[in-house]
C-alpha cells in the first residue's frame, strides 16, 4: 500500500534560514504529490502540487519543492523562513490512472517553528 | 466564495452517544471527501461522495459510522454510539474535480470523547 514518510516531526529554524522539510513516497509508479500547510486554527491550504512536466514546483508564499523520482521524494523548500511561516506542513500523495478518486494519503506531518 | 465549512467546530460527547457532524462544501463541488485525525497520528481518509452517490468508503472504520449526502449538498457524518479512540479532528474538504485537482478543506471538527 502507499505510504508518505515525513522526516521530522518538528523542525526549528531561525528567521531568515532555509528551510527543508523531507517528504518519501512509496510507490515505485509516481504518484500526484501535495504539499498542505495549516495554520492554527484553520483548515488545509494547498501550497503546491506535482502531477506531471516540471519537476521543480513553485508554490505560494515562496515555497517550492522538487521531485525526485530516483529517491522518490518530494522535499519543501523555502530559501528564507518568515515567522508567518511557522505551522504545520503535510507532504500527502494521491494515485494516478483511472483508479483515482483523488483520496489522499497523509505524511505524519511536520511542525515548523521560526525563531526570531 | 465561501470555503468549506464544518460544524460544530468542537464537540465533546460520553461514551455511547451519538454525534452528528456537518460539512459544507463549496458551491458547485461534487466531490466531498471526509478526513480523521487522531491525535499523534497523520491524516485519514475515510470516505469521497461525488454528489450524492459514495464513491469510495474504505476508510470508514467500522459500521458506528455512517455517511449521508442527501442532495449532493452538505454531507453529514454520524457517530454512534461513539467510543473512545473515535476522538480526533475530523475533516472534510471539497473539489470540483476528482483526481489530482485541489481539494479545499474546511478547518475541522474537534471530537472529544470521554
Amino acid at each position: 500500500a502507499q505510504s508518505v514518510t515525513q522526516l521530522g516531526s518538528h523542525v526549528s529554524v531561525s528567521e531568515g534560514a532555509l528551510v527543508l522539510l523531507r517528504c518519501n513516497y512509496s510507490s515505485s509508479v509516481p504518484p500526484y504529490l501535495f504539499w498542505y500547510v495549516q495554520y492554527p486554527n484553520q483548515g488545509l491550504q494547498l501550497l503546491l502540487k506535482y502531477t506531471s512536466a516540471a519537476t521543480l514546483v513553485k508554490g505560494i508564499n515562496g515555497f517550492e519543492a522538487e521531485f525526485k523520482k530516483s529517491e522518490t521524494s518530494f522535499h519543501l523548500t523555502k530559501p528564507s523562513a518568515h515567522m508567518s511561516d511557522a505551522a504545520e506542513y503535510f507532504c500527502a500523495v494521491s494515485d494516478r490512472g483511472s483508479s483515482n478518486t483523488g483520496k489522499l494519503i497523509f505524511g505524519q506531518g511536520t511542525t515548523l517553528q521560526v525563531k526570531p | 466564495e465561501a470555503g468549506v465549512t464544518q460544524f460544530p467546530s468542537h464537540s465533546v460527547i460520553e461514551k455511547g452517544q451519538t454525534v452528528t457532524l456537518r460539512c459544507d462544501p463549496i458551491s458547485g463541488h461534487d466531490n466531498l471527501y471526509w478526513y480523521r485525525r487522531v491525535m499523534g497520528k497523520e491524516i485519514k481518509f475515510l470516505l469521497h461522495f461525488v454528489k450524492e452517490s459514495k464513491q469510495d468508503e474504505s476508510g470508514m472504520p467500522n459500521n458506528r459510522f455512517l455517511a449521508e449526502r442527501t442532495g449532493g449538498t452538505y454531507s453529514t457524518l454520524k457517530v454512534q454510539p461513539a467510543e473512545l479512540e473515535d476522538s480526533g479532528v475530523y475533516f472534510c474538504a471539497s473539489s470540483q474535480k476528482a483526481g489530482a485537482y485541489e481539494q479545499y478543506f474546511g478547518p475541522g471538527t474537534r471530537l472529544t470523547v470521554t
